[in-house]
């Protein structure tokens, strides 16, 4: 099966700019998330998707991140404007069920930097 | 508040030997718990998991232990092979979904 597709790879931007990242999840995931991994740190979560619907989004900073997910399938995280503090990678995930052992299947994520 | 943690951010081993990485969690809720292994300019991938009712999972040269009590779990790997370095993650998943992860812990196996 095809994994999960990101796009771009990597962004440079100047502080206060916009960027916007796209994700393709596995064909037939329900539940598509977005994690901000920090270098050093491991991911931290934005938002997660359930079809359409937002399930999570209590640590998405909303006065900047925005994200959607038309038609249940491919979804876009925005951030506008940018900071120097939001430069790392942003990886999309999807996974086929939301409980249980269920593991993310991780995209190969965009590197943001921001200067 | 750091809810799961890998205190060890780097471990060295030997070609052969054991791979020891040890995890801590605070959060009693959390339902499963997955090892992710990550290459640089990859993204995670998922390596083993274990549900909170277990003690034990194995797959292969890869074991997870929990210890509920300690909310403690680790990750065996026997024998440790070259291939095998790369920076491993524990998370914990809710029933909800949601996935916390720990920093991370950078294995290096030397041949």
């Amino acid at each position: 099966e095809a994994g999960v597709a990101q796009s771009p790879r990597y962004k440079i931007i100047e502080k206060r700019q916009s960027v916007a990242f796209w994700c393709n999840p596995i064909s037939g995931h329900a539940t598509l998330y977005w994690y901000q991994q920090i270098l050093g740190q491991g991911p931290k979560l934005l938002i997660q998707f359930q079809n359409n619907g937002v399930v999570d989004d209590s640590q998405l900073p909303k006065d900047r991140f925005s994200a959607e997910r038309l038609k249940g399938v491919d979804s876009t995280l925005k951030i506008q404007p940018a900071k120097l503090e939001d430069s790392a990678v942003y990886l999309c995930a999807s996974s086929l069920a939301v409980g249980g052992n269920s593991p993310l299947h991780f995209g190969n994520g965009t590197r943001l930097t921001v200067t | 508040d750091q809810q799961v943690k890998q205190n060890s951010p780097s471990l060295s081993v030997q070609e052969g030997r054991i791979s020891i990485l040890n995890c801590d969690y605070t959060n009693s809720m959390f339902d499963y718990f997955l090892w992710y292994k990550k290459y640089p300019a990859e993204g995670p991938t998922f390596l083993i998991s274990i549900s909170s009712i277990k003690d034990k999972n194995e797959d292969g040269r890869f074991t997870v232990f929990l210890n509920k009590s300690a909310k403690h779990l680790s990750l065996h790997i026997v024998p440790s092979q070259p291939g095998d370095s790369a920076v491993y993650f524990c998370a914990a998943k809710t029933m909800a979904g949601k996935s916390t992860f720990g920093d991370g812990t950078t294995l290096t196996v030397k041949p």
